[in-house]
This record gives structure tokens, C-alpha cells and sequence, in this order.
């Protein structure tokens, strides 16, 4: 089976760097997503890292390590707006994606 | 390019009864997977239809089922509703080139 664990709540503030860990066991790996969902939205896609290292995309940054099972989005510059949820979710291959919990982020002035 | 649509937006039914929902996907995209979102849960999927055939499947009971038509429109049936199919279900569609999936705004449901 799949299972993908991350932070429930993680609280920040206004102008820092905030990381979202999350760890994953899959039966099969294809590559790491990251997904933003605010109030009342709907899921929308940040990054996905198929190799591992990093992958910058503005403010935003995502890490895997496949030897680790782990990974990480990296939020800099925090603004009020960023305040969501945000899920990791794991392609393992010939089925659609598996999603974690999610991570409720806080920012605070 | 439009985005993902899915109708109704709300809806409301109570315990017994059956509801059907509606999902368009963005214009090219054949793939079209169904989630199920309630608090502390994340997104549950439900199943997955690729050129209108059920390419996968999730961990739900038989009264979920769906279907995909030709123009790649999906829609998504429960039957009996329990109080616990209270949930947001949301669709996304891709394009399959590269695991990103396009969500639409979801259909609140609740069941009373």
C-alpha cells in the first residue's frame, strides 16, 4: 500500500522561510507532487520533483530524496496568501496520484 | 483554455437517495480521476477513467461507480447515501504528459 505522512498544522511568520516535510512508503515511485488548496478552492499544482534535488519555482521550492523516501516544499518570503493547505502526493506509477492529509500553514503577521 | 468544470457546485439530499455528478474536463484531456475530500482525511480517491474505461480504482464500497462518455465528460453516481458521503468530491483531468492534475471547484454534498 501507499501512505504519505506531513505536519497537520505548521504556523509561520509574515516575510520567513517556512518547510513542510513529507515522508512517503510507496510500492512503486514515479515522483513527488506538491498541491495548494485555500478556503473553498480547489487543489492547484506547485511542483513535482521526479529526480532527486531540488526544484525552484519563485518562491517556492520543492526537495526529494528517493533514497530517504522523504521530502519537502520550501515557502520563502511568506505572505499572508499563503496561507493554506498544502499536500503531497506520490505518483506510484500506473495509478493516479495518492495524497497526503495535507498541511494547514498559518501565517501570522 | 477553460478550466475543469463540475455541476452542481452545491447540493444537498438526505439518507437513501441517489446523486449523480458532473465533470467536464479541460479540452484535450482524456484522463479524468474522482477525489473525495472530507476534514482531517485529505483526498481520498475514488476512481480514475481514461478514454471512457475505468482505468483504476479506489477503496470505496459499490455504490460509487462512474462512467466517462466519448467526449470525455465524467460522471460520478452514489447510491444509498449514508450520512458519512457528506464531502466535498472534487474531479481533476490530465493530460498525462507530466502527473500534473487540473482540479475543478468540486461539488459540496451533503447528506441529512
Amino acid at each position: 500500500g501507499q501512505s504519505l505522512e506531513q505536519p497537520s498544522e505548521v504556523t509561520a511568520v509574515e516575510g520567513a522561510i517556512v518547510q513542510i516535510n513529507c515522508t512517503y512508503q510507496t510500492s512503486g515511485f514515479y515522483g513527488l507532487s506538491w498541491y495548494q488548496q485555500h478556503d473553498g478552492g480547489a487543489p492547484t499544482f506547485l511542483s513535482y520533483n521526479a529526480l532527486d534535488g531540488l526544484e525552484e519555482t519563485g518562491r517556492f521550492s520543492s526537495f526529494l530524496s528517493r533514497s530517504d523516501s522523504y521530502g519537502y516544499l520550501l515557502l520563502q518570503e511568506l505572505q499572508m496568501k499563503d496561507s493554506a493547505s498544502y499536500f503531497c502526493a506520490v505518483s506510484p506509477g500506473n495509478t493516479p496520484l495518492v495524497f497526503g492529509k495535507g498541511t494547514r500553514l498559518s501565517v501570522i503577521a | 483554455k477553460a478550466g475543469v468544470t463540475q455541476t452542481p457546485r452545491y447540493l444537498i439530499k438526505t439518507r437513501g437517495q441517489q446523486v449523480t455528478l458532473s465533470c467536464s474536463p479541460i479540452s484535450g484531456h482524456r484522463s479524468v480521476s474522482w477525489y473525495q475530500q472530507t476534514p482531517g482525511q485529505g483526498l481520498q480517491f475514488l476512481f480514475e477513467y481514461f478514454s471512457e474505461t475505468q482505468r483504476n480504482k479506489g477503496n470505496f464500497p459499490g455504490r460509487f461507480s462512474g462512467r466517462q462518455f466519448s467526449n470525455s465528460r465524467s460522471e460520478m453516481n452514489v447510491s444509498t447515501l449514508e450520512l458519512g458521503d457528506s464531502a466535498l468530491y472534487l474531479c481533476a483531468s490530465s493530460g498525462g504528459l507530466d502527473n500534473e492534475q487540473f482540479f475543478g471547484p468540486g461539488t459540496r454534498l451533503t447528506v441529512l
